[in-house]
């Protein structure tokens, strides 16, 4: 099935630790975005990527940091995990600025 | 500060209507999307409203007023699948999405 996929679907992390969650789309969208979602909190916007070459911080982006060498690629780098990062990960595209988002499964990530 | 406001939860009965306001304060505008999030999955989209007035999708509509910074999204005949969180969310200036906390809805027999 087209659309999104993520990679992992959870993950227990130690405090410290580097992770990188995975992201894929097959939608040829020029437009992805990583959220985290937290309860009792709309989505935040981490990083963005307009275009393959180019990304942008977004609300929450410190402790995060991205990469777009593709189109199809955007993977999130937690370089030094720490607690406050426990959340639920959201990947997402769209086709223009105007267009709706498509979201990938969402990575719940637990750092203890 | 750009802000989204919803209610938190709601309760409806099945074969009823329901309502969900939303309410924006934003920079600018580009357009109010709502989209519904079943507990554990990702969000998908329901509709978008640029213009004023009311959108229609089979049992569910959605409306905007602009002028006032407001949205509703109407749910006709419940069903037990409708039970969800419903997440409203604004395009600024910039293209930004601003999200709400979203409503849960619970739909009772």
């Amino acid at each position: 099935t087209a659309g999104i996929t993520q990679a992992p679907t959870s993950q227990i992390l130690a405090a410290g630790r580097s992770m990188t969650l995975r992201c894929t789309q097959d939608m040829r969208h020029n437009a992805m975005y990583w959220y985290r979602q937290d309860l009792g909190l709309g989505l935040r916007l981490i990083h963005y990527s307009n275009t393959a070459g180019t990304t942008g911080k977004g609300e929450v982006p410190d402790g995060y940091s991205v990469s777009r060498a593709n189109t199809d690629d955007f993977p999130l780098t937690l370089a030094s995990a720490v607690p406050s990062q426990t959340s639920v990960y959201f990947c997402a595209s769209s086709d223009s600025e105007e267009g709706e988002l498509f979201f990938g499964e969402g990575s719940r990530l637990t750092v203890l | 500060g750009q802000n989204i406001d919803q209610p938190t939860e709601m309760t409806a009965t099945e074969g009823a209507i329901v309502q969900i306001n939303c309410t924006y304060q934003t920079s600018g505008f580009n357009g109010l999307f709502w989209y519904q999030q079943h507990a554990g999955e990702a969000p998908t989209f329901l509709s978008y409203n640029v213009l004023d007035g009311l959108e229609e999708k089979g049992r569910f509509s959605s409306f905007l007023s602009r002028s006032k910074g407001y949205s509703y999204l109407l749910l006709k005949e419940l069903q037990m699948k409708d039970s969800a969180s419903y997440l409203c969310a604004v395009k600024d200036s910039n293209y930004q999405l601003i999200w709400g906390a979203g409503t849960k809805l619970i739909i009772k027999p």
